[in-house]
């Protein structure tokens, strides 16, 4: 079966421009999570929708940060503006169910550099 | 709130050389712990869990035992190959089974 599918895999932006990322799941999973992973660092969860609709976003900086998941498929994360400390892997993961104690599949993330 | 702790990195070994990497963690009730393995260029992905204390993870000669005296989950292998150079995550899911929580990672050199 396919795996995760993220676009693009590499972006270069200045800072206050603005980036949306792209992430396909495995076809039938319901959840799907945005991580962020600075350098040197663990990931670190943004947002996690069950279907379409979100059940945390409580690290997601708002002011900046916006996902959507309209159809319960695929999902978008946008960035506007951004700065500096953006600079990061933007992974994407997905499971069959809304429990953390399944294995989670991780697409190839999207290596972002705000300049 | 809960939280994992790792070995900082990064560990160089030689080939067949035997590999711990520690990791304890703190979390409220009783969470399932992971390694994940991310390989150069690749996503990260699964190499073990337990979900339950005293369970013992394996896959690919790696083991680890969820040891809840201890709050630990320790990852080790007999003989390390240079095909295992990588970096590996310690990951639990929080008490309520729906976030999982990742350590920051240790980056494993093996050398021919």
């Amino acid at each position: 079966e396919a795996g995760v599918a993220q676009s693009p895999r590499y972006k270069i932006i200045e800072k206050r421009q603005s980036v949306a990322f792209w992430c396909n799941p495995i076809s039938g999973h319901a959840t799907l999570y945005w991580y962020q992973q600075i350098l040197g660092q663990g990931p670190k969860l943004l947002i996690q929708f069950q279907n379409n609709g979100v059940v945390d976003d409580s690290q997601l900086p708002k002011d900046r940060f916006s996902a959507e998941r309209l159809k319960g498929v695929d999902s978008t994360l946008k960035i506007q503006p951004a700065k500096l400390e953006d600079s990061a892997v933007y992974l994407c993961a997905s499971t069959p169910t809304g429990t953390a104690d399944y294995e989670q599949y991780f697409g190839p993330g999207t290596r972002l550099t705000v300049t | 709130g809960d939280s994992v702790t790792q070995m900082e990195g990064p560990v160089t070994l030689s080939e067949e050389a035997f590999l711990t990497i520690n990791c304890t963690y703190t979390a409220t009730g009783y969470p399932s712990l992971f390694w994940y393995v991310q390989y150069p260029g690749e996503g990260l992905q699964l190499l073990l869990k337990a979900t339950k204390a005293d369970d013992k993870g394996s896959n690919k000669g790696f083991e680890a035992t969820y040891r809840k005296e201890t709050t630990s989950f320790h990852l080790e292998k007999g003989s390390v190959q240079v095909s295992d150079s990588a970096v590996y995550f310690c990951a639990l899911s929080d008490s309520g089974g729906f976030k999982t929580i990742f350590g920051a990672g240790t980056r494993l050199f093996v050398k021919a």
